[in-house]
């Protein structure tokens, strides 16, 4: 199916252990991106990426890795899950664009929860 | 500074009344684009409406309706004629020049009481 995904959709895990959510996007859009969404806190950007094996950092990085092998599948680890570290994830690509009208298309969410 | 301001975390409005969701934003950069975004229960992301920083006039899809006030770098959301199921999180959101990057608001939370 043509959009984009993500796996698993709830995941709960315990402190200490590594967790790695997937996202899939079939529209080969250049960008991708790794939210994370808190109550009172609205979206916060964790990576983002341009292009295979380009990646960045956003507002809120630490304790996440991420990579990008491929143009359609964009992964965030969480190396050593942490309380804090529960929340929605979503995953989000765009095409690259020098205009301002640039819509993110958002995939599903995962809700993650560390005990 | 915070790039987007969402100053309502909630609010009530009547089934049928019109409603305005409030957006400010921070920028220098001459060229840039809002958005708002829907999130209902269910969680997933919807798109409604864009405006850009050039565009003369205001932005409309359908009910709602973008108040773009330039000079107060203000971009409120007008829902007409509400309905249940407007009943949802809102997101503001901008893009800066020919960054792809976005930034988000903190959402309001709109009740729709029928």
């Amino acid at each position: 199916d043509a959009g984009i995904t993500q796996s698993p959709r709830y995941k709960i895990t315990e402190t200490g252990r590594q967790v790695t959510l997937m996202c899939h996007q079939t529209w080969s859009h250049s960008y991708m991106f790794w939210y994370r969404q808190d109550l009172g806190h609205g979206l916060r950007l964790i990576y983002y990426s341009a292009a295979a094996d380009i990646t960045d950092k956003g507002e809120v990085p630490d304790g996440y890795v991420v990579s990008r092998s491929k143009t359609e599948n964009f992964p965030l680890t969480l190396e050593s899950a942490t309380r804090s570290q529960t929340s929605v994830y979503f995953c989000a690509s765009s095409e690259e664009s020098s205009l301002p009208y640039n819509e993110q298309f958002f995939g599903p969410g995962t809700r993650l929860t560390v005990l | 500074a915070q790039k987007i301001t969402q100053t309502q975390p909630g609010m009530f409005v009547q089934e049928k009344e019109a409603v305005t969701l409030d957006c400010t934003y921070d920028t220098s950069d001459p060229s840039y684009g809002l958005f708002w975004y829907k999130q209902p229960s269910s969680g997933e992301m919807i798109f409604l409406i864009y405006q850009g920083s050039y565009d003369q006039q205001n932005a409309t899809e359908g009910r709602y309706s973008l108040n773009f006030q330039k000079a107060r770098k203000s971009a409120n959301l007008v829902i007409s004629a509400s309905q249940l199921g407007d009943s949802a999180m809102y997101f503001c959101a901008m893009r800066e020049g020919d960054f792809n990057k976005f930034y988000f608001g903190s959402g309001t939370k709109l009740n729709v009481k029928p």
